[in-house]
């Protein structure tokens, strides 16, 4: 059973335009949602992250929404740079109730930019 | 400072013979944690140790796989009697004390088995 199901495997943006990842996760314990960016041969590394206490988090050209009742989560990246492409991981874990926070993540969207 | 590194970055074995990866944490990060990378499958929990101790290893695959914790440093994922299918990249994070912080993640190892 996949817990976070990430949509498109695959994005294709020319630059300077707005990329859209999208995440649905099913399990209602969870209640934080990072997002990881990967460079080929590089392990993830953070991008932003967001609790479901709010709606929205922006952080430069970044922004996630975050729909609680939908279950749905989504990463806009604004004004895409060919230095963003990468792929972008959705995750999901449990940070309180003595969970270890143990991420589980959907399974990829490789982003290209187009110059 | 130094992030999370991992040892040997690339691994090839013949099926059935025993490989043990290794992954160094960031000086002073309790929690680590292990993950699998399979072409087309993301990345899938294996297992999280805090301190020494691993209270949730229920990510691992089979019983053979194993892994430890020493020092509260070092770990080492060992897989015994190795298949085809356990060919991927493994992924080692640490985090300052776990829960929601954030995990930084090594280069990874990539095992192949022929």
């Amino acid at each position: 059973q996949q817990q976070v199901k990430q949509s498109p495997q695959s994005l294709i943006v020319q630059k300077g335009g707005i990329s859209i990842i999208n995440c649905a996760y099913e399990n209602t314990a969870f209640d934080y949602f990072p997002w990881y960016q990967q460079f080929p041969g590089k392990g993830p590394a953070l991008l932003i992250a967001i609790r479901p206490d709010v709606s929205e988090k922006k952080e430069g050209r970044f922004t996630i929404s975050f729909n609680k009742s939908a279950k749905q989560f989504s990463l806009h990246i604004m004004d895409s740079q060919p230095g963003d492409s990468a792929t972008y991981f959705c995750a999901a874990s449990i940070e309180y109730g003595g969970s270890q926070g143990n991420l589980i993540f959907g399974k990829g969207t490789k982003l290209s930019v187009k110059p | 400072g130094a992030g999370v590194s991992q040892s040997p970055s690339n691994k090839v074995t013949e099926k059935g013979k025993d490989v043990e990866l290794r992954c160094d944490p960031i000086s002073g990060h309790t929690a680590l944690y292990w993950y699998r990378q399979s072409l087309g499958q993301g990345l899938e929990f294996l297992i999280y140790f805090q301190g020494n101790s691993a209270p949730d290893k229920s990510g691992l695959p089979s019983d053979r796989f194993s892994a430890e914790r020493t020092g509260g440093s070092v770990s080492t994922l060992t897989i015994q009697r190795t298949q085809q299918e356990d060919s991927a990249v493994y992924l080692c994070a640490s985090s300052e004390v776990g829960g929601a912080d954030e995990q930084f993640f090594g280069p990874g190892t990539r095992l192949t088995v022929l």
